[in-house]
């Protein structure tokens, strides 16, 4: 059972365009939400995360949306660059009890320039 | 600043041969993961550690082995590859205390199994 689901396995977007990932989660216990950038060749490294005491963090052009309620939370890249090329992860995971990190499917954003 | 080092970068193999892959992390963590990243599948567990001594089955365990050396070092064992093994294998560590728990990979191991 796939405890996080990610969308859209794949996303093209103009340069200076917004992109939009979107992930839902299942296990209400979740309460710290990354997202992991992956560039080709390299490991995922921790790009921004939220924890669902707030509803909206922004760092730069990077912004998660959380949606308690809703069990959603998604990530807004503000005017996109070429450099933002990657695959984004989303993941959820438990401060205390079940810590390890449960992964969504991943999103390959292209960026045209 | 290493972070987390896996070896080696890439290695083939034939069907039916074992191979050990190393991680160590200076981070001074006590949970460390294996992960194997395949396309379209995402990152799945296949053992994790919480600490020293101690390792458990993650999503995708058959075919593998773990052992947790020490407190930095984390190895992951195929003891028969199977071409089906062939994969991009990712260490990672974390901190288990604290409000933080961000997840700290290695550059992967891309293994094909022929």
């Amino acid at each position: 059972q796939q405890q996080v689901k990610q969308s859209p396995q794949s996303l093209i977007v103009q340069k200076g365009g917004i992109s939009i990932i979107n992930c839902a989660y299942e296990n209400t216990a979740f309460d710290y939400f990354p997202w992991y950038q992956q560039f080709p060749g390299k490991g995922p490294a921790l790009l921004i995360a939220i924890r669902p005491d707030v509803s909206e963090k922004k760092e730069g052009r990077f912004t998660i949306s959380f949606n308690k309620s809703a069990k959603q939370f998604s990530l807004h890249i503000m005017d996109s660059q070429p450099g933002d090329s990657a695959t984004y992860f989303c993941a959820a995971s438990m401060t205390g009890g079940s810590y390890i990190p449960t992964f969504g499917r991943g999103t390959s954003l292209i960026v045209h320039p | 600043n290493a972070g987390v080092t896996q070896t080696p970068k890439f290695q083939v193999l034939k069907t039916g041969q074992s191979m050990t892959l190393q991680c160590a992390q200076d981070m001074n963590h006590n949970s460390m993961y294996w992960y194997r990243q395949d396309p379209g599948m995402g990152l799945r567990l296949i053992y994790y550690s919480a600490s020293e001594g101690t390792t458990d089955k993650g999503e995708v365990p058959n075919g593998y082995n773990v052992s947790r050396l020490n407190k930095r070092e984390f190895s992951l064992r195929l003891e028969s590859a199977a071409p089906s093994q062939t994969s991009v294998y990712f260490c990672a560590s974390s901190a288990q205390q604290g409000s933080n728990t961000e997840a700290f990979f290695g550059q992967g191991t891309r293994l094909t199994v022929v």
